[in-house]
């Protein structure tokens, strides 16, 4: 069945720092991909997504490009602030079928 | 905006007590869903449902059912519930974009049983 890995956290940053999120998926076909982040005592947010090979999503100073050949689509953003601190989560979902998440990474930014 | 509520964002209830959790969309989805979180075991899908009357289980529906009689609101109902339901409870909806879907949340209702 489909599924979703992402790379193992907690993650520490200082604020300005690069941050990359790793999200590899397994999944027959072409699915939608997306990526939530859930700050704290809140539900998820959708913060982007991509339906097709090589689109890229983008929202808020993230980023995340949508790679076939090797199943990934991991999440950027140049210059982290203390408010990106919450729980990142990637998804896919096919046609009308449900979402699958991955485990969630949880960043934290240090001023 | 998409905008899915929920009754309350925090809630105690005793052991055996019948609990309802509400959730509303106000964006004409067809499809919600009612899933729980849990520290170290992410998100697990409980139920949803594609239609008004419509209800299917997800991957752990014991112990919870659910009710849609209108569009807009899809109820959780534990009817007994337990100290291990005790949980973060969050409902999305989900509407068509292409051949696509996009899922939205709600905030999220933190339930305590005692």
């Amino acid at each position: 069945g489909n599924s979703v890995t992402q790379m193992e956290g907690p993650v520490t940053l200082s604020e300005e720092a690069f941050l990359t999120i790793n999200c590899t998926y397994t999944a027959t076909g072409y699915p939608s991909l997306f990526w939530y982040v859930q700050y704290p005592g809140e539900g998820l947010q959708l913060l982007l997504k991509a339906t097709k090979a090589d689109d890229k999503g983008s929202n808020k100073g993230f980023e995340a490009t949508y790679r076939k050949e090797t199943t990934s689509f991991h999440l950027e953003k140049g210059s982290v602030q203390v408010s990106d601190s919450a729980v990142y989560f990637c998804a896919l979902s096919q046609g009308a079928q449900k979402l699958v998440f991955g485990q969630g990474t949880r960043l934290t930014i240090n001023p | 905006d998409v905008k899915v509520t929920q009754s309350s964002r925090y809630l105690v209830k005793r052991t055996g007590e019948k609990v309802f959790l509400e959730c509303v969309q106000d964006m004409d989805h067809e499809n919600m869903f009612w899933y729980r979180q849990d520290p170290g075991l992410g998100l697990r899908l409980i139920y949803f449902s594609y239609d008004v009357k419509m209800k299917e289980k997800g991957d752990i529906p014991e112990g919870y059912s659910v009710s849609r009689e209108k569009k807009e609101r899809f109820s959780l109902i534990l009817e007994s519930a337990s100290t291990n339901q005790t949980s973060m409870y969050l409902c999305a909806s989900r509407f068509r974009v292409g051949l696509s879907y996009e899922q939205y949340f709600g905030p999220g209702t933190r339930l305590t049983v005692t």
